[in-house]
């Protein structure tokens, strides 16, 4: 299994531009996540899913754009870039383990990206 | 969501148990206590969690008040790779409530 791939690993990028950061799961996880690090902070929520065709706003969302096609993928777009989105993105897929209410979280490497 | 309230850093030294307190003096009864862990750069790790009764798995354990309004998470015997930011995180158990939010979490530095 190679988990939750994410990529680019690193992509800069200049003001209006546009782009998609890919993330793909391969443990069959019902539910999946982006979420964004600033220098210092926590992790903030973009968007989420709770399945193939569902998706649903987090803490963050304006300036991002989410589908979920397949259980596999759950692609983030940057309609048009603004240097606040400079940060380090992760997705995240996970399940809710039998018998529990519990939603545990596999993390991807990360996508740090900066906008000029 | 309940708040949770962590001391901004601690340090332990190699070997020792190392004891991170965490603070959820508003959860409600259906919400879990979550740790992770972030070590510098990578993606977030789960490492344990619980509900009502204390937990233990191969990374570390879980103890949990009576009352649920606070928790330690225990590092038996911490090592340098320890060394992370730890977050505790708590949150309902149903629907899209299951979402986490992470906040500023402890700094762990191990000593050697």
């Amino acid at each position: 299994n190679a988990g939750v791939t994410q990529t680019p690993k690193f992509q800069v990028l200049k003001t209006g531009q546009s782009m998609t950061l890919q993330c793909a799961q391969d443990m069959n996880h019902e539910y999946m996540s982006w979420y964004r690090q600033d220098p210092g902070m926590g992790l903030r929520l973009i968007h989420y899913s709770v399945g193939a065709g569902i998706t649903d706003q987090g803490e963050v969302p304006n300036g991002y754009n989410v589908s979920r096609s397949t259980t596999e993928d759950f692609p983030l777009r940057l309609l048009s870039a603004a240097p606040s989105q400079t940060s380090v993105y992760f997705c995240a897929s996970s399940y809710v383990p039998r018998g529990s209410g519990a939603n545990v979280l596999t993390f991807g490497a990360g996508s740090r990206l900066t906008v000029l | 969501d309940a708040k949770t309230t962590q001391p901004t850093s601690m340090d332990c030294a190699e070997g020792r148990a190392a004891n991170l307190p965490c603070n959820h003096s508003t959860i409600s009864g259906n919400e879990y206590v979550y740790w992770y862990r972030q070590i510098h750069s990578q993606g977030p790790q789960y490492i344990i969690h619980g509900l009502k009764n204390n937990e233990t798995n191969e990374m570390a354990s879980l103890i949990i008040t009576e009352d649920r309004k606070s928790s330690t998470l225990i590092l038996p015997h911490a090592t340098l790779r320890d060394t992370a930011v730890y977050y505790c995180i708590v949150r309902a158990s149903r629907g899209s409530a299951r979402q986490l939010t992470f906040g500023s979490g402890t700094q762990l530095t191990v000593l050697p």
